[in-house]
């Protein structure tokens, strides 16, 4: 049971959009940077977005950040095939431990 | 090009011992705090715990699910991290990936290395 929430799935057409939630609490995300990440099949994960809403080089602008209090949300726009991956979000405790969401599996219809 | 490469991944009994290495290149390695991630199959990222750079005196954390039994090092003058694990049990059997801390984000992840404990 991870303690940032995240849905198991979410599903859309490929040039749709979808948002993805982390839900936390006020001593890991309400205050600290969240972060991002993405998870093909098969393969290492990626920084997708840090520090809330920031993209990485080479990250399209398809992808985008926010947080708001104890929350905090994925978007992606334009939904191709190959977005469909596993995505996680990060953060840290008041210990400055990592922490990550049980990740969210996005499936491209 | 940065590139982070694990090794030292394979089959171990249980209340066996296992060493993984973390090669790393095309960045300031000495800079940079080094953690590993684990992921057991068909489930989530877990973090497993941390070393800082010299500067922070090289300082250490670790999960609840592994202190006492996992410990990590570094060597700069080799570019390597390290996390030695011992007491191992069934549950510890995933994918160790490392990953580079920058500012408060991994921003470079290993391909991992699968680490599978069982008799």
């Amino acid at each position: 049971q991870s303690v940032l929430t995240q849905p198991p799935s979410v599903s859309a057409a490929p040039g749709q959009k979808v948002t993805i939630s982390c839900s936390g609490s006020s001593s890991n995300i309400g205050n600290n940077y969240v972060s991002w990440y993405q998870q093909l099949p098969g393969t290492a994960p990626k920084l997708l977005i840090y520090e809330n809403n920031k993209r990485p080089s080479g990250i399209p602008d398809r992808f985008s950040g926010s947080k708001s209090g104890t929350s905090a949300t994925l978007g992606i726009t334009g939904l191709q095939t190959g977005d469909e991956a596993d995505y996680y979000c990060g953060t840290w405790d008041s210990s400055l431990s990592a922490l990550f969401g049980g990740g969210t599996k996005l499936t491209v219809l | 090009e940065v590139q982070l490469v694990e090794s030292g991944g394979g089959l171990v009994q249980p209340g066996g011992s296992l060493k993984l290495s973390c090669a790393a290149s095309g960045f300031t390695f000495s800079g940079s705090a080094m953690h590993w991630v684990r992921q057991a199959s068909g489930k989530g990222l877990e973090w497993v715990g941390r070393i800082r750079s010299k500067a922070n005196s090289y300082a250490t954390a670790y999960a609840a699910s592994v202190k006492g039994r996992f410990t990590i090092s570094r060597d700069d003058s080799k570019n390597t991290a390290y996390l030695q694990m011992n007491s191992l049990k069934t549950e510890d059997t995933a994918v160790y990936y490392c990953t580079s801390q920058r500012w408060l984000q991994f921003d470079y992840w290993g391909q991992g290395t699968l680490v599978t404990v069982s008799s």
